[in-house]
């Protein structure tokens, strides 16, 4: 156990549908990372939160959003999804804000968009 | 921009050989960090190591290795004596500064398939 806990681990929806991906950071992180590893585009960085705060983004969809709530997890909103989106979604914690020493994942959602 | 390259997509190699996993990257920084991540069936990423771009001593942990050379850009991965339990995917990836100054984002390579056969 990594210490990084995701829920759902299995989600399948319909097309145009909306879910949320939830993560707990493990103890005393305050950094989240959300990846999406898919068949076609490998792992992929999406959003990095600080402490609350949206630090860093990457290559995410405007029909995706996130958050980093005051207890620390975060969530990832998808919305109006599409067959793409279908992939393995990964959060990661790190307890630094510029953190180049590595993550820690957890073991992700997988969606299924049919 | 940094790119990761693992041109290996997939090994098969029969327990107790040695297999290398090779990777090669690019970056214009000076300061970086190089990882590996092993995926194994089960899904999960789990870390194996973390190299910065001043240290090029080479790295050993049981039967896992390490090269890393900057002349070459390569940071190598060698399992010796391979086991059934190595059987997974491993991915490579890099870190380097992004434009607010901190490491936040990390590239990953394709990953190589390695089975393991008994």
């Amino acid at each position: 156990d990594s210490g990084v806990t995701q829920t759902p681990k299995h989600l399948i929806t319909a097309t145009g549908q909306r879910v949320t991906l939830r993560c707990s950071p493990r103890s005393g992180d305050l950094s989240v990372y959300w990846y999406q590893q898919s068949l076609d585009q490998g792992l992929q960085f999406l959003i990095q939160y600080y402490n609350g705060e949206e630090r860093a983004k990457g290559n995410i969809l405007e029909r995706f959003s996130a958050q980093q709530f005051p207890d620390l997890h975060s969530e990832l909103n998808l919305s109006s999804l599409e067959l793409g989106d279908s992939a393995l979604y990964f959060c990661a914690s790190s307890a630094a804000r510029d953190n180049p020493y590595g993550y820690t994942f957890g073991s992700g959602t997988r969606l299924t968009v049919v | 921009a940094q790119k990761v390259t693992q041109a290996q997509t997939e090994i098969s190699v029969v327990e107790k050989e040695d297999v290398t996993l090779d990777c090669v990257y690019e970056t214009r920084d000076t300061t970086y960090y190089l990882f590996w991540y092993k995926q194994p069936p089960s899904g999960e990423l789990v870390f194996l190591i973390r190299r910065n771009s001043f240290d090029e001593q080479n790295e050993i942990s049981g039967r896992y290795s390490w090269n890393f050379q900057k002349s070459t850009s390569s940071f190598n991965f060698t399992i010796t004596a391979s086991q059934v339990v190595d059987s997974a995917v491993y991915f490579c990836a890099l870190s380097e500064k992004g434009n607010s100054g901190g490491y936040q984002k990390v590239t990953f390579g394709t990953g190589t398939k390695l089975q393991v056969i008994p």
